[in-house]
């Protein structure tokens, strides 16, 4: 129940399409979901969270939703852009420390 | 406000050495953490405190120890260096509350030959 699964692990799309990236979990406890962006030889650094009592939050080009029911969240990009070329990691928290996913190597093609 | 900062930033020993990694943050967090990240398996908790002079397991404790004398410093050790232990250490930390954000440190690239 403390692993989160994330898909895909790599990911290449044209400058200005959307990426979709998801992850599934499967414990209750879970109520805090954030994702990291880590460029290469950086820290990972939050994008963007969400908390099990909302469904859906976009800032900007950037949006995560939740279905609790399902016990999945998805990471949404649009109009990427070059800069958005990173690794993306989901991660859950309830009542243990953060549990990440093993990543998505998102690349944007100009 | 520094945030979290890592020291050192690079390290490389041989089999069998010890070393200790710092991380410090000025936050006045409660909670700390390490993590060891290796190419295609994501950030494994290695071992966490959440407070001053606590620490426990995560999910890859086994060849390191930790302390949390202060509340804003927590130390990693390796006793015996092995090369299986190379990889990039990241300390971080947050608040009090579950759902509050966890900010890393810049990292510690360590290569056991």
């Amino acid at each position: 129940g403390e692993n989160v699964e994330q898909h895909p692990s790599t990911l290449s799309v044209q400058e200005g399409d959307s990426a979709v990236i998801k992850c599934t979990y499967s414990d209750s406890a879970s109520n805090y979901f954030p994702w990291y962006k880590q460029e290469l030889g950086k820290r990972p650094q939050l994008i963007i969270d969400i908390r099990s009592n909302v469904g859906e939050k976009k800032d900007q080009r950037i949006a995560v939703t939740l279905n609790k029911t399902a016990k999945h969240f998805s990471l949404h990009i649009t109009e990427t852009q070059p800069e958005d070329s990173a690794v993306y990691f989901c991660a859950k928290r309830g009542n243990t420390p953060l549990v990440f996913g093993k990543g998505t190597r998102l690349s944007v093609i100009a | 406000n520094a945030g979290v900062t890592q020291t050192p930033k690079f390290r490389v020993l041989k089999t069998g050495q010890s070393m200790t990694l710092l991380c410090a943050q000025d936050m006045n967090h409660e909670y700390m953490y390490w993590y060891r990240q290796d190419p295609g398996m994501g950030l494994r908790l290695i071992h966490y405190s959440v407070g001053e002079g606590t620490t426990a397991k995560g999910e890859v404790p086994d060849g390191y120890n930790v302390s949390r004398l202060k509340k804003q410093n927590f130390l990693l050790g390796l006793e015996s260096a092995a090369p299986s232990q190379t990889s990039v250490y990241f300390c971080a930390s947050n608040s009090l509350g579950s759902t509050d954000t966890q900010y890393f440190g810049p990292g510690t690239r360590l290569t056991v030959l």
